[in-house]
């Protein structure tokens, strides 16, 4: 069966310091992979999607980025963390062949 | 501009009675919809999906209904139990875009 792992699980991190976040799939090949953010009260926004390796399609214009230097790893990043990244960050996959998405965990990242 | 809209932020059930949870969408060209559940802290759940060449879809307690003229889905969850208290979500996706758009989520209070 497929699984998807994120971590660390929290992280607080101090405004300016960078920031590195990574998630990974097992049980499947050629996943699309997608990174969201859950801001206190609201819905989950999509950040980023890849169908790929190296492919990677930007939502948001913001200081984060996101790369996928494996199959079944993507990595969201940041060189210089703002206050209002702070939130609830959630990667997902899902299959070429159907549309439903599966969540990981997420990582309750504070900036402080 | 919100494509996918819960315009109820929370609502009360009682235990063993319907909750019945509303989604919005302005996009027609969307065409395949998913509920999600989420609990704190924790990653969203899939539940139910749906696409557009149906109007129903039921799965156990769960049921989704979509009515493409008035761009409405509903989830029914009879009868409702403690334990679907959580936030649901629903998400809504154009074929051959690999993205969802998430609304931002309705509470749904289980009383026992």
């Amino acid at each position: 069966s497929q699984t998807i792992h994120q971590w660390p699980a929290t992280l607080v991190q101090p405004v300016g310091s960078p920031l590195s976040l990574e998630c990974t799939v097992e049980g499947t090949s050629n996943p699309n992979l997608y990174w969201y953010r859950q801001a206190a009260g609201r819905g989950l926004q999509l950040l980023f999607y890849s169908v790929g390796i190296g492919q990677i399609s930007s939502e948001v214009p913001q200081n984060l980025s996101a790369s996928r230097p494996q199959d079944r790893q993507f990595i969201l990043s940041s060189k210089k963390l703002l206050l209002s990244d702070s939130g609830f960050y959630l990667c997902a996959w899902s299959g070429t062949d159907k549309y439903e998405q599966y969540f990981g965990p997420g990582t309750r990242l504070t900036v402080t | 501009d919100q494509q996918v809209k819960q315009n109820s932020p929370s609502l009360s059930v009682q235990e063993g009675r319907i909750s019945i949870l509303n989604c919005d969408y302005t996009n027609s060209m969307f065409d395949y919809f998913l509920w999600y559940k989420k609990y704190p802290a924790e990653g969203p759940t899939f539940l139910i999906s749906i696409s557009s060449i149906k109007d129903k879809n039921e799965d156990g307690r769960f049921t989704v209904f979509l009515n493409k003229s008035a761009k409405h889905l509903s989830l029914h969850i009879v009868p409702s139990q403690p334990g679907d208290s959580a936030v649901y979500f629903c998400a809504a996706s154009e074929s051959g875009t690999y993205k969802y758009i998430f609304g931002t989520g309705t509470r749904l209070k289980v009383l026992a």
